[in-house]
């Protein structure tokens, strides 16, 4: 079975600094890794996804991910963050064969103070 | 090229009251899934269509909850009769079935609220 674990819920960051929200993940089998993320009262907007193919991934909006499978991590990370990227994000995890089913991590909400 | 269409947007119902979702997926896109996403946590799978067969329903109540897919495209999730803990945002999503890597396109999702 697949599972992610998003550490911590919440993550307040000031204009302009890093951000990083962490996941980690449980795989029997090779995984496909997703970051979607969702914005008030909307639907979840795919960032970026490994597919096990290069390992760091660079996705839509500056926001980019390393897989690393001796950490079991696939940490999403902006160099920069823009007060638009206050939202609501969310690491899954796939099987890498069959019908593709995602399975979600709890979510962390991403603050960004002037 | 038109997105995943859901309705209503937002309903709010008396507990033990039964309530319908709609859902059309993107043109061509073989695999439908219907989420449920309590508040403060991820969106959990209630169950997943290829074309107008059911894949996987295992996290389904299906004491109170159905879903179908006539003819491989709309599909509608009822709940009947609905509990309190059945108030969250119901997401459906598609995605172009096999072969794919994954990525599933969403609505903008129904929430629900039962008093």
């Amino acid at each position: 079975a697949q599972s992610v674990t998003q550490l911590g819920s919440h993550v307040s960051v000031s204009e302009g600094a890093l951000v990083l929200l962490r996941c980690n993940y449980s795989s029997s089998v090779p995984p496909y890794l997703f970051w979607y993320v969702q914005y008030p009262n909307q639907g979840l907007q795919l960032l970026l996804k490994y597919t096990s193919a290069a390992t760091l991934v660079k996705g839509i909006n500056g926001f980019e991910a390393e897989f690393k499978k001796s950490e079991t991590s696939f940490h999403l990370t902006k160099p920069s963050a823009h007060m638009s990227d206050a939202a609501e994000y969310f690491c899954a995890v796939t099987p890498y064969t069959g019908f593709q089913k995602l399975v979600f991590g709890t979510g962390t909400r991403l603050l960004v103070s002037p | 090229e038109a997105g995943v269409a859901q309705s209503p947007r937002y309903k709010i119902i008396e507990k033990r009251q039964s309530v319908a979702f709609w859902c059309n997926p993107i043109s061509g896109h073989a695999t439908l899934y219907w989420y449920q996403q309590i508040l403060g946590q991820g969106p959990k799978l209630l169950i997943q269509f290829q074309n107008n067969g059911v894949v996987d329903d295992s996290q389904l109540p299906k004491d109170r909850f159905s879903a179908e897919r006539l003819k491989g495209v709309d599909s509608t999730l009822k709940i009947q009769p609905a509990k309190l803990e059945d108030s969250a945002v119901y997401l459906c999503a598609s995605s172009s079935g096999t072969g794919n890597t994954g990525e599933l396109f969403f609505g903008e999702g129904s929430r629900l609220t039962v008093l």
